[in-house]
């Protein structure tokens, strides 16, 4: 089944404790995205990544580090979150950012509550 | 940069026509994306314009005018299950959504 996977779904921590959400896709995708949700705000990504070790910030980096060693693995790295990282997270991927469509396949959401 | 204005709220009965626009101000992109969320949910693929014109998917369209920098999303038929927010995206490297819709549909 073609599908974006990551984990945690759920996590509550404590500032400063450095952490790291997975994500997966295993539709040979090139384009590969992390987006935060916030009520009011919609969906503001974070990195993306057009391609293995071709990565670039989006609209709100501050705070996270993202690698791309692998085509179908994209982690988020949070080093030292803080509160104002609480907020529900998404990866997505799609097959490029250049074709006729622009279907991007999101993963089921991580939840991150910083205390 | 981009910003994409869109309605936050949207009333409709069931079987009935709703459009929900999109206005964006972008030096350019690749195309204007359409998802739908519910409650709880991830975001899923609704419908793409990368030329101006009329998309149309089952009971769903999505229409673009570049000139006008504007877009639509039209819902016909509605159904109890369309209940849910609505994004407009564009793309160009990177990817902008609009804040989102809110679509409820009652009986």
């Amino acid at each position: 089944e073609a599908q974006v996977t990551q984990n945690p779904r759920y996590l509550i921590t404590v500032t400063g404790k450095k952490l790291t959400v997975t994500c997966s896709q295993n539709m040979n995708h090139e384009y590969m995205s992390w987006y935060r949700q916030d009520p009011g705000l919609g969906l503001r990504q974070i990195y993306y990544s057009m391609n293995v070790e071709v990565t670039d910030k989006g609209d709100v980096p501050e705070g996270y580090k993202v690698s791309r060693k692998e085509k179908r693995n994209f982690p988020l790295i949070l080093e030292s979150p803080s509160p104002n990282q609480t907020s529900l997270y998404f990866c997505a991927s799609s097959l490029s950012f250049r074709g006729s469509t622009d279907t991007q396949y999101f993963g089921p959401g991580t939840r991150l509550t910083v205390l | 940069g981009q910003s994409l204005e869109q309605p936050s709220e949207v009333t409709a009965v069931e079987g009935a026509i709703v459009q929900i626009n999109c206005t964006y101000q972008t030096s350019g992109f690749y195309g204007l994306s359409w998802y739908q969320q519910h409650d709880g949910g991830a975001p899923t693929f609704l419908s793409y314009n990368a030329l101006d014109g009329l998309e149309e998917t089952g009971r769903f369209s999505s229409f673009l005018s570049r000139s006008d920098s504007y877009g639509y999303l039209l819902l016909q038929e509605l159904q109890m299950k369309d209940s849910a927010s609505y994004f407009c995206a564009v793309r160009e490297r990177d990817m902008r959504f609009g804040a989102g819709t809110r679509l409820t549909v009652k009986p």
